[in-house]
């Protein structure tokens, strides 16, 4: 148990809305990461923060903006919900140091947005 | 983008059936990460390998890391109704974001 969290575990929500998913940890890991998994396309990262305010772009970030304003929480938003943004999202954050680039990942949020 | 092809994609078998998972890739890659994941869960790491021709083993499961480190297999034995899930490698990269790149995914199916 990396001592991750993610909340809401489920949410449903209609196109155009406004939509935050928080992730937050226990043990002050410096990276932490915001995936999606989708059937077919197995796990994208969508963006990645490698320490307090500092966030970059990963594979699938358009329509997505992340924020960490502190060690523990990494929230990610969707600015305006669309349904191509239906999917399972979930938050890692990276333990280990060198070569040895292990994630843990928290439970998941499944997003529906109709 | 680095792809990292996994295969089968899918697979049911029998107990007590040997089988492999395998995930390819022409790119190199600092470290090789295999997941498993159930339903309605995060994925859950099994096991880390690092160099090149390493062999590592978990009780019935054998993780092995091509001397290239662009490929690795996953060979089970003696499967389980227990083993029954999702199973995805990943590979490490060295870069600034310490990133991951994942294979789609073996979704493993043994029956009783």
């Amino acid at each position: 148990d990396a001592g991750i969290t993610q909340s809401p575990r489920h949410k449903v929500t209609e196109t155009g809305t406004p939509v935050t998913l928080r992730c937050h940890q226990t043990e002050n890991h410096r990276y932490m990461y915001w995936y999606r998994q989708d059937p077919g396309h197995g796990l994208r990262l969508i963006h990645y923060s490698y320490g307090v305010k500092d966030t970059d772009k990963g594979e699938v970030s358009d329509g997505y903006s992340v924020s960490r304003s502190k060690t523990e929480d990494f929230l990610l938003t969707l600015e305006s919900a669309t349904s191509s943004q239906t999917s399972v999202y979930f938050c890692a954050i990276r333990a280990g140091t060198g070569t040895y680039n292990e994630q843990f990942f928290g439970p998941g949020t499944r997003l529906t947005v109709l | 983008t680095q792809l990292l092809e996994q295969s089968p994609q899918f697979l049911s078998i029998q107990e007590g059936e040997n089988l492999t998972v395998y995930c390819n890739s022409s790119s190199v890659f600092s470290s090789l990460q295999w997941y498993r994941q159930e339903p309605g869960e995060g994925p859950v790491l099994l096991v880390t390998v690092v160099t090149g021709g390493e062999v590592k083993k978990l009780k019935r499961l054998t993780f092995q890391f091509g001397d290239a480190r662009k490929d690795s297999s996953l060979h089970i034995t003696a499967a389980q109704p227990g083993d029954t899930g999702l199973y995805l490698c990943a590979g490490a990269h060295n870069n600034a974001g310490n990133m991951l790149t994942f294979g789609g995914g073996t979704r493993l199916m043994v029956k009783p």
